[in-house]
């Protein structure tokens, strides 16, 4: 079966500490993968997603990366942590080979990560 | 542990029919209860919410109200729409805790 771990669960950084979330899936092969993030009060944000090593695409401008340097392994990252980074970020999965979104997508998601920056 | 059990899909309903996608959950303490949507070639986004025990939450015409005594939280909507395809996730968080989704129900209206 197919799980998702996503490390650490939570996290409290101070403004401009590096940043860097990790998240891997095991039990599949070639998925896609997200961040997602939730700030307080809103509903989830994707933030990058992945169809494939070195893939990387970003949904909104921001201070934050992301990469994938293994087929299941995909890393969050900052250089420099804003106060506006903090929030709930999620990672999550899906089978590969839709290129992408599809009407018949489903996610399964890690348990995610409370950052604070304070 | 926090837990959501979602209805298992697909889903596939005709235009103007009646909607309800099944939710339980097992949860510590008193949690809030989501229903979030993604629709195709989208991420998800949050439709509806309930705090507390017999509040109804509602949007777009979806309506879901939280049953502390059922430990239920199920989705309905009176009409639906082919706009109203896409995916539909059940979630809780309790005080401290992260979100806890279920799977994820497809519905797919045909016109």
């Amino acid at each position: 079966s197919q799980t998702i771990h996503q490390w650490p669960a939570t996290l409290v950084q101070p403004v401009g500490s590096p940043l860097s979330l990790e998240c891997t899936v095991e039990g599949t092969s070639n998925p896609n993968l997200y961040w997602y993030r939730q700030a307080a009060g809103r509903g989830l944000q994707l933030l990058f997603y992945s169809v494939g090593i070195g893939q990387i695409s970003s949904e909104v401008p921001q201070n934050l990366s992301a990469s994938r340097p293994q087929d299941r392994q995909f890393i969050l990252s900052s250089k420099k942590l804003l106060l506006s980074d903090s929030g709930f970020y999620l990672c999550a999965w899906s089978p590969g080979g839709q290129g992408g979104f599809g009407a018949n997508e489903k996610l399964f998601f890690g348990s995610g990560t409370q950052l604070s920056v304070l | 542990g926090n837990s959501v059990t979602q209805m298992e899909g697909p889903v596939t309903l005709s235009e103007e029919a009646f909607l309800t996608i099944n939710c339980t959950y097992t949860a510590t303490g008193y949690p809030s209860l989501f229903w979030y949507v993604q629709y195709p070639g989208e991420g998800l986004q949050l439709l509806l919410k309930a705090t507390k025990a017999d509040d109804k939450g509602s949007n777009k015409g979806f309506e879901a109200t939280y049953r502390k005594e059922t430990t239920s939280f199920h989705l309905e909507k009176g009409s639906v729409q082919v706009s109203d395809s896409a995916v539909y996730f059940c979630a809780l968080k309790t005080s401290g805790s992260r979100l806890t989704f279920g799977e994820g129900t497809q519905l797919t209206v045909n016109p």
